[in-house]
């Protein structure tokens, strides 16, 4: 089993519709979750770190669930601009160091 | 400078030929971490280095690769006789620390392209 997985995708959304990715993690001891966005051909950006309590920063909120070991990404009132992979990203504890752990990303279109 | 560096954006090399490849973290992040990313792929860590703690190697691919870090300043990443499977982006990102809580901040990225 991967460390970290992601539906690849791509999910095709109309303008203003609500979507929900999910991502899995196998280390049930792991630490520290966020979600990146990477835009074609280019670096990776934080967009958002998921907090055990829930993390919404406008129309974007990231969910943990422990007991199942995945979290989520649901973004509301999607624009074209938000077309982009969304990368989960997973801290498993391994010997103290603090190599995080990228999923392959799952593709968002949003398409007018 | 405001963000992490990288040069060159772009390699072409010959397949045998070494090759270096620079980065400049944040100024005052500690934490240092190199990644590859292949052509419609996910990222694969490499190495990091945090403070003067020994660095974490356990993702470099072949004893081909190796990777130093000056301080808390510049690190390079070096490829010796490239193979075309080295063809990748190469990332380089900082954090304030390596530690929970702290996420990256990653350069443009280095186009190596063996030919």
């Amino acid at each position: 089993r991967k460390e970290v997985e992601q539906d690849p995708g791509p999910f095709n959304v109309p303008e203003g519709a609500t979507v929900a990715f999910n991502c899995t993690y196998s280390n049930s001891a792991s630490q520290s979750f966020f979600w990146y966005r990477q835009d074609c051909r280019k670096e990776p950006k934080l967009l958002m770190s998921v907090y055990s309590s829930g993390n919404e920063d406008g129309r974007f909120t990231a969910q943990l669930n422990r007991a199942s070991q995945y979290i989520s990404l649901l973004i509301r009132d999607s624009k074209l601009s938000d077309s982009a992979t969304y990368l989960c990203v997973v801290n498993p504890p391994t010997s103290g160091t603090y190599k995080y752990i990228f999923g392959t990303g799952t593709r968002l279109k949003v398409l007018a | 400078g405001a963000g992490v560096s990288q040069s060159p954006s772009n390699k072409v090399t010959e397949k045998g030929k070494d090759v270096e490849l620079r980065c400049d973290p944040i100024s005052g992040h500690t934490a240092l971490y190199w990644y590859r990313q292949r052509l419609g792929q996910g990222l694969e860590f490499l190495i990091y280095f945090q403070g003067n703690s020994a660095p974490d190697k356990s993702g470099l691919p072949s004893d081909r690769f190796s990777a130093e870090r000056t301080g808390e300043s510049v690190s390079t990443l070096t490829i010796q006789r490239t193979q075309q499977e080295d063809s990748a982006v190469y990332l380089c990102a900082s954090s304030p620390a390596a530690g929970m809580g702290y996420g990256y901040t990653f350069g443009s990225g280095t186009r190596l392209t063996v030919v």
